[in-house]
């Protein structure tokens, strides 16, 4: 099946340093790809919905510009978090989809802020 | 917008006893409906999909079923194992492309 790797898988950063989150589809190219941010015994949230070569669509309360996407190929999109804080320490999972039915899923990043 | 509801929050059975989970959506027009797996610490791993058109999936011990009109669908799960210990999410696929996902039900299979 698909497949979808990101990295770091964990990060543990200062407050006010930014984090980049790379999410790669290996054996397949994805037209859009969505990043999710879960909290603790919650739901995953959609962040945003990136295609390739075009600005990301955000969710309504994501901020874009603390949040930075970007996906420059159909294999890779990263999402940077800008200046974090203790309040961006979260989970963050990103997905591919292909056009199809199904959307591929990562195995996440957690992101601690200090 | 879409809301998407699962029942219970948390179950825990002993092993080999066959239960159900629960999931439920506000609006109908749905593209389909996913169950996923979530062991805590890592992604998603699907496990049945539904197409709007469909009734039920079956997929090993599990069984998916969807009545889109009452915007119901439930997770059978047969003959429990410990192994099957998880949080299982339920998520519809609307016109946009997008993925709503329900709050999970953490599921303990006790040995």
């Amino acid at each position: 099946g698909a497949v979808v790797s990101q990295h770091p898988s964990r990060v543990i950063c200062k407050s006010g340093t930014s984090v980049k989150i790379e999410c790669r589809s290996l054996d397949f190219q994805a037209t859009t790809m969505f990043w999710y941010r879960q909290f603790p015994k919650k739901s995953l949230m959609l962040m945003a919905t990136s295609n390739e070569g075009s600005k990301a669509t955000y969710e309504q309360g994501v901020e874009k510009d603390k949040f930075l996407i970007n996906h420059a190929s159909l294999t890779l999109s990263t999402l940077t978090v800008t200046s974090a804080h203790p309040e961006d320490s979260s989970f963050y999972i990103c997905s591919a989809f292909t056009g199809g039915d199904t959307q591929y899923f990562g195995p996440g990043t957690r992101l601690t802020v200090l | 917008k879409q809301e998407v509801t699962q029942i219970p929050a948390a179950l825990s059975v002993p092993e080999g006893e066959n239960l159900v989970l629960n999931c439920s959506f506000t609006d109908s027009a749905i593209y389909n409906l996913q169950w996923f797996r979530q062991d805590p610490g890592k992604g998603l791993t699907s496990l049945l999909l539904i197409q709007s058109s469909q009734r039920e999936q079956t997929s090993g011990r599990l069984n998916a079923s969807l009545d889109k009109s009452s915007g119901r669908s439930t997770l059978y799960i047969a003959a429990s194992q410990p192994g099957d210990s998880a949080t299982y999410l339920c998520a519809v696929r609307t016109g946009a492309n997008n993925l709503f996902f329900g709050t999970g039900t953490r599921l303990t299979v006790i040995p």
